[in-house]
């Protein structure tokens, strides 16, 4: 059974500050690998989607990356803002039924 | 363009009624959807994959006679509550797969339920 851990469960920062979150699992075999943010009480939304070939991912201070084999995933956000204050979730596709396994997440707050 | 709908965005019901929620994929085709469950400051929990057309697929632990899931077409799945209790309370999330896109899910926004 696929499980997935994230590490830290919560982080503060100042604003500027660049930072590194994890993301571990523990089935290598894996399709793909997505990071979402989620704001409180909303619903998701996709961040980075890095597929089981690739290694890693960019989208403008956001660069997600994937060792497939060691089973881990980090994502890197630079110059932090007091916008980017959310829960951040990993979650692998495994399976032929495509299921998404999620992560237990990172509250992360940006302090001015 | 992948855009996914879910009404209500929240719903008060009391304790014994049962509760019907719509997940919708607007711009594209959805052969599958996906039905998540979520508390408060926990993870998402999949409960149950739904395909157009057949029956759905639950999650070990995930009553189905509680939680009835219809996708009748390639753009809607609804997941019933039935006789909803106090610990039924949760946030819960569709997803939809893209069948241009393989193993992309896109989600909805959401659905607070809460049983009094």
């Amino acid at each position: 059974k696929q499980e997935v851990t994230q590490i830290p469960a919560a982080l503060s920062v100042p604003e500027g500050e660049n930072l590194v979150l994890n993301c571990s699992f523990t089935d290598s075999a894996i399709y793909n690998l997505q990071w979402f943010r989620q704001d409180p009480g909303k619903g998701l939304t996709s961040l980075l989607l890095i597929q089981s070939s690739q290694r890693e991912q960019t989208s403008g201070r956001l660069n997600a990356s994937l060792d497939k084999s060691s089973g881990r995933s980090t994502l890197y956000i630079a110059a932090s803002q007091p916008g980017d204050s959310a829960t951040y979730l990993c979650a692998v596709h495994t399976g032929t039924a495509s299921k998404l396994t999620f992560g237990t997440g990172t509250r992360l707050q940006v302090t001015l | 363009g992948a855009v996914v709908s879910q009404h209500p965005s929240w719903v008060i019901c009391k304790s014994g009624t049962s509760v019907k929620i719509e997940c919708r994929s607007l711009d594209f085709q959805a052969t599958t959807m996906f039905w998540y469950r979520q508390f408060p400051k926990q993870s998402l929990m999949l409960m149950a994959t739904s395909n157009e057309g057949s029956k759905a697929t639950y999650e070990q632990g995930v009553e189905k006679d509680k939680f009835l899931i219809n996708h009748a077409s390639l753009t809607l799945s609804t997941l019933t509550v039935t006789s909803a209790h106090p610990e039924d309370s949760s946030f819960y999330i569709c997803s939809a797969r893209d069948l241009q896109k393989s193993y992309e899910q896109y989600f909805g926004p959401g659905t607070r339920l809460t049983v009094t």
